[in-house]
């Protein structure tokens, strides 16, 4: 079956632009994740969802940054304002329910604001 | 200081050998331990969890988890080239939101 997709797989901004970023969890997950991966890294996370409401949005950065999921499956991650520091590869994951033991991650969106 | 250390490598050894990685971690309230794998400019890869304490072994993997002293350990014995890729450490105290370690690089030379 199909796993995580996210698009685009790159993204190239300038300072100060708006972006969206798209997950499309696996098919029947009702929990999503976001997490940030700087060069170098591990993954930082950002925001989970349960279904359509976000249960945790404290690794979020700050209010340049926001998330939604309006009908359970797909999110977009939005960020406005870009900066230079924004740059990093931005991982979706889904797991079945919230508290399932695996993740299931996608490619990635790799971001590079200049 | 950060929740969960790891030695970022890089790490090389050859093909066949036994590969110990590892993690230390400060939070006691971790209580889902997991290895993830990850391949260059892919996303990381469930390879194996643990719940609470103890030993899990699937194939040529071994992950241990001592709560006492806030470290796990992964081992891969007979290591292949194929295994070689980056290895990521990671703890939740629900199997939420994870915490991961920064994540060790290992190639394995055929």
């Amino acid at each position: 079956g199909a796993g995580v997709s996210q698009t685009p797989s790159n993204k190239v901004t300038e300072k100060g632009k708006y972006v969206e970023l798209r997950c499309d969890p696996i098919s029947g997950h009702t929990a999503l994740y976001w997490y940030r991966q700087s060069l170098g890294q591990g993954p930082e996370f950002l925001i989970y969802f349960q279904g359509t409401g976000a249960a945790d949005d404290s690794g979020l950065p700050n209010d340049r940054f926001f998330a939604v999921r309006p009908e359970g499956s797909v999110s977009t991650l939005k960020i406005q304002r870009t900066e230079r520091g924004d740059s990093a590869v931005y991982l979706c994951a889904s797991s079945l329910t919230t508290g399932a033991e695996t993740q299931y991650f996608g490619p990635g969106t790799r971001l590079l604001v200049l | 200081q950060k929740e969960v250390e790891q030695d970022p490598g890089p790490l090389s050894v050859p093909e066949g050998a036994i590969v110990s990685l590892n993690c230390t971690y400060s939070n006691s309230a971790f209580q889902y331990f997991m290895w993830y794998r990850q391949y260059s400019r892919k996303g990381p890869e469930l390879l194996m969890y643990t719940y609470s304490s103890g030993n899990k072994e699937d194939g040529r993997f071994t992950a241990q988890v001592d709560k006492s002293s806030k470290y796990i350990s992964l081992f891969i014995r007979d290591s292949q080239p194929s295994d070689s890729a980056t290895y990521l450490c990671a703890m939740s105290p629900r199997a939420q939101k994870l915490v991961f370690g920064q994540g060790t690089r290992l190639t394995i030379n055929p």
